[in-house]
């Protein structure tokens, strides 16, 4: 069964950088786009970004567009967020999720995993 | 403020049939089958209910139901049962990816 695990969340300061991690299985990785989805304690979901099927194209949304970067390694079945310059506003847990039609990086998100929780406090 | 406007909340009583509303525009919901649905139960991965606007995923009871009228995508919950409190989001796409500011739905 498709299952995706997040990992690398945990409390950070201002301005310093962490990394997430995505492992998914029970699916060809390597066909679909997959997407980072946050939320913010108390308020709603946020898509974050999405990265095509091969990793040959990336969005963002405009509150991380530059600090933030998606990347996945299809041999090791993983996506993964690079977050820099994180600011407290960053603060939430993030999801990835796969979208549904291979090949294609919009929604739908028909899997998505349990979420990590980053924090980011002095 | 999102592309996207849903009710803060809906209630209703079990057995009943409630509709949660998404409206947008005529880029994220009047003109294309864009809209999906998402059931958020706290702690929980959130869950794909209805995609291009009225179809259900494998496994998705046929109590849900998605439909739009103009720029206004709809959620329609037949037969509310206990286990159907949650928090809805509508989700489009018009260039980048829009969620609605969430549904929090109270089975009273």
């Amino acid at each position: 069964q498709v299952q995706l695990v997040e990992s690398g969340g945990g409390v950070v300061q201002p301005g310093r950088s962490l990394r997430l991690s995505c492992a998914a299985s029970g699916f060809t990785f390597s066909s679909y786009g997959m997407h980072w989805v946050r939320q913010a304690p108390g308020k709603g979901l946020e898509w974050v970004a999405v990265i095509s099927y091969d990793g040959s194209s990336q969005y963002y949304a405009d509150s991380v567009k530059g600090p933030f970067t998606i990347s996945r390694d299809n041999s090791k079945n993983t996506l993964y967020l690079q977050m820099n310059s994180l600011r407290a506003e960053d603060t939430a847990v993030y999801y990835c999720a796969r979208g549904m039609v291979r090949g294609v990086i919009f929604p739908p998100f028909d899997y998505w995993g349990q979420g990590t929780l980053v924090t980011v406090s002095s | 403020q999102s592309a996207l406007t849903q009710p803060a909340s809906v209630s209703g009583s079990p057995g009943q049939s409630i509709t949660i509303s998404c409206t947008g525009t005529s880029s994220t919901v009047g003109n294309y089958d864009l809209v999906s649905w998402y059931q958020h139960h706290p702690g929980k991965a959130p869950k794909l209910m209805i995609y291009e606007g009225s179809k259900r995923p494998s496994g998705v009871s046929n109590r849900f139901s998605g439909s739009k009228s103009g720029n206004t995508a709809s959620l329609t919950i037949s037969g509310l049962q206990a286990e159907d409190e949650a928090d809805y989001y509508c989700c489009s796409y018009a260039g980048t990816v829009v969620f609605g500011g969430g549904t929090k739905l109270t089975v009273l």
